[in-house]
């Protein structure tokens, strides 16, 4: 079955730099990576997805790239604000259900 | 995801105590998903259901146990064959049920056992 691996799991940076976060993942089948942001004590959010029929899509400060030869997908965010402090779940299709990797939690520091 | 709603927000139960978390949605999806999370675990997934009267288990489903006969409802019991239940429950829905459909999540449970 499908196995996502994320990292890292904490990553700290200044406000104003860029932060990445990537994962990793097995099935070469899958097709659908969705990236959440989950604030302390409240419901992961979907902030930006990929499809595998494009390599990069942007949102604003977000962007997500994808390399299906090598399996894996990653979030950058650029222009890191106090407000982008969370965690960052990645995730990819696993049969008829998604899973999910560990989580990264991201610190901005102003 | 304002749709999706679960209750309590906070929950105690006593060691061999069964509880039920409330998840109901009001988008007219079809899929729900119930997903544990515990701190550096991430995400796991419990029990989904892509139709009524229909579920299927998920990675953790032991000590757990759902039933959908409304569309709009996905309750899951926690019983006492659950040995570690303090964790924070999630429930999620999607539109379809293809894994190409993104899945909103309700605001969540804090179980603790006491």
């Amino acid at each position: 079955g499908e196995n996502v691996e994320q990292h890292p799991s904490t990553l700290s940076v200044q406000e104003g730099d860029s932060a990445v976060i990537k994962c990793t993942y097995s099935d070469s089948a899958s097709n659908y990576f969705p990236w959440y942001k989950q604030e302390l004590g409240k419901r992961p959010q979907l902030i930006i997805d990929i499809r595998s029929n494009v390599g990069e899509k942007k949102d604003q400060r977000i962007a997500v790239t994808l390399n299906k030869t090598a399996k894996h997908f990653s979030l950058h965010i650029t222009e890191t604000q106090p407000e982008d402090s969370a965690v960052y779940f990645c995730a990819a299709p696993g049969g008829t259900a998604l899973i999910f990797g560990k989580g990264t939690t991201l610190s901005v520091s102003s | 995801d304002g749709g999706i709603t679960q209750s309590p927000k906070y929950l105690f139960r006593k060691e061999g105590q069964n509880v039920t978390l409330s998840c109901e949605q009001n988008l007219n999806h079809d899929a729900m998903y119930w997903y544990r999370q515990d701190p550096g675990q991430g995400l796991r997934l419990i029990y989904y259901s892509q139709i009524v009267n229909d579920f299927q288990k998920g990675d953790i489903a032991e000590g757990y146990s759902v039933s959908r006969e409304k569309k709009e409802s996905f309750p899951l019991t926690v019983t006492s064959a659950q040995k570690n239940p303090t964790a924070f429950y999630l429930c999620a829905s999607s539109e379809g049920v293809s894994t190409l459909d993104t899945q909103y999540f309700g605001p969540g449970t804090r179980l603790t056992v006491l």
